[in-house]
């Protein structure tokens, strides 16, 4: 069974400063994806960035990229240039390329920035 | 693209009563879709995943016959909490993904979300 392990439950940052949210997992699949999601106040899920494990290149989304170590089975969130805005809690999630295709979840980091 | 609604956003029920809640794809057809529940300041909990057309799969622990889903077609999914308690309470969200590998993935897309409270 796969596992998904966020071990910063609160982080902040100021803003415009640069912030890593961990994130490890476990499986025994050879394909599958990753990804970040944020969940703001308001509670909807919003996509920050995927990654395919088959693509060894981390994924970039403007301010916010990943550091993907496949080996490690490690994918860490950078926030550059923080801002207000994305305070929030983060999710990291595991989606195997098979089966149900559905979401392992993190258990979350909440990020706080600062004014 | 890829839009996902809910309804209603928030409903308050007396105990013993059902409540029914929708999710729709608004602009792609939802081969399956999940239904997730989440306390607060914890993460999402996935319930069970529904394909249209078939019974849907419940997570363990999950009560299929005060939990029931219909994926009737390819655009809606329905979550009834049947006999409602205040136990019951919490926020109930779906999600959908589309036919092929459109997104790269069978990426999820997230419905805003329902707060159930039960009194």
């Amino acid at each position: 069974a796969q596992t998904v392990t966020q071990s910063q439950p609160e982080m902040s940052v100021q803003e415009a400063e640069t912030v890593t949210l961990s994130c490890t997992y476990d499986t025994s699949e050879n394909n599958y994806y990753l990804f970040w999601y944020k969940q703001p106040p308001s509670r909807q899920m919003i996509l920050v960035i995927r990654q395919e494990a088959y693509k060894q290149q981390n994924a970039t989304e403007n301010r916010f990229s990943v550091n993907f170590q496949k080996a490690a089975k490690s994918f860490s969130l950078k926030i550059s240039d923080s801002q207000l805005g994305d305070t929030a809690m983060y999710f990291c999630a595991f989606q195997a390329d098979s089966g149900t295709y559905k979401y392992i979840f993190g258990t979350g980091t909440r990020l706080k920035v600062l004014a | 693209g890829a839009v996902v609604s809910q309804h209603p956003s928030r409903v308050i029920c007396k105990s013993g009563t059902s409540v029914k809640i929708e999710c729709r794809s608004l602009d792609f057809q939802a081969t399956t879709m999940f239904w997730y529940r989440q306390f607060p300041k914890q993460s999402l909990m996935l319930m069970a995943t529904s394909n249209e057309g078939s019974k849907a799969t419940y997570e363990q622990g999950v009560e299929k016959d005060k939990f029931l889903i219909n994926h009737a077609s390819l655009t809606l999914s329905t979550l009834t909490v049947t006999s409602a308690h205040p136990e019951d309470s919490s926020f109930y969200i779906c999600s959908a993904t589309g036919t092929g590998k459109l997104w790269g993935g069978n990426e999820q897309f997230f419905g805003p979300g329902t707060r159930l409270t039960v009194l």
